[in-house]
C-alpha cells in the first residue's frame, strides 16, 4: 500500500518570507500523480498544485511550486512571499495512473504565516 | 455552478441511529467518492464510484454504505452510528478516475458528532 508522510506538524513563517513543506512517499508504481491541497479555516479543500510523476519538470502556479526528486520519492511544496491568507493545513497527496482508489493523504502541516 | 454540495453541515447523532449524508454534483462527473477526516489524521477514503450502478469499497468502508443510482448522487448511509464515526466528512467527484487531468472537486464537509 501506498503511504505518504508529512514530518513536519506545524511550520511558521514570516509574511513576505518562503517557506517548504516537506512530504515524502512510498509506492512500488511507476506511474502516479502528486498533489498538494490547502484546507483553510473553512474546511474547504483546495488544490493547490499537481505533478505527474514522469514529467522531469517541477510544476509551478504563481507563488506555489514543487521541488519533485523521483528516486528519493520526495515532493515539497515552496510558498514564495508568504501571504495572511496561505494560513490553513497543507496535505500532500498522491493517487496511482489509472486506479479509481482514489488519493492517499498525508496528515497534513499547519501553516502559521507571523504578520 | 454549484460543483459538489453536501448536506447537512453539521449533524449530531446518538449511538445507534442512522442517517445518510447527501452528496451531489452537477458538473457530470463520472467519479464520486467519500472521505472521511479525523483530527491529526489525512483524510481516509471511505467508498467510491466509478459511475451509476458501480460502487466499491475503499480504505474504511466498515460501518458506511453506498449507491450510485444517478450520476449526480452519491449518498452515505451510516447504519448504526458509533462514536467511532465521529468526524468530518468529504464528497469528492471528478471528470474520471485519471487523477492529473481530473482533479477531485470537494464539497465543503459534513461535521458529524457521536454521541
Amino acid at each position: 500500500a501506498q503511504t505518504v508522510t508529512q514530518s513536519q506538524p506545524e511550520m511558521s513563517v514570516q509574511e513576505a518570507e518562503t517557506v517548504t513543506l516537506s512530504c515524502t512517499y512510498d509506492t512500488s508504481e511507476s506511474d502516479y500523480y502528486l498533489f498538494w491541497y490547502k484546507q483553510p479555516p473553512s474546511r474547504q479543500m483546495i488544490l493547490v498544485i499537481r505533478q505527474e510523476a514522469y514529467k522531469q519538470q517541477n510544476a509551478t502556479e504563481n507563488r506555489f511550486s514543487v521541488n519533485f526528486q523521483k528516486a528519493a520519492k520526495s515532493f515539497s511544496l515552496k510558498i514564495s512571499d508568504s501571504q495572511l491568507g496561505d494560513a490553513a493545513m497543507y496535505f500532500c497527496a498522491y493517487s496511482t495512473g489509472g486506479g479509481a482508489d482514489g488519493l492517499t493523504f498525508g496528515k497534513g502541516t499547519h501553516l502559521i504565516i507571523q504578520p | 455552478n454549484a460543483g459538489v454540495t453536501q448536506t447537512p453541515k453539521f449533524q449530531v447523532l446518538k449511538t445507534g441511529q442512522s442517517m445518510t449524508l447527501q452528496c451531489a454534483q452537477d458538473m457530470n462527473h463520472e467519479y464520486m467518492s467519500w472521505y472521511r477526516q479525523d483530527p491529526g489524521m489525512g483524510l481516509r477514503l471511505i467508498h467510491y464510484s466509478v459511475g451509476a450502478g458501480i460502487t466499491d469499497q475503499g480504505e474504511v468502508p466498515n460501518g458506511y454504505n453506498v449507491s450510485r443510482s444517478t450520476t449526480e448522487d452519491f449518498p452515505l448511509r451510516l447504519l448504526s452510528a458509533a462514536p467511532s464515526q465521529t468526524s468530518v466528512y468529504f464528497c469528492a467527484s471528478s471528470y474520471s478516475n485519471r487523477g492529473y487531468n481530473s482533479p477531485l472537486h470537494f464539497g465543503n464537509g459534513t461535521r458529524l458528532t457521536v454521541t
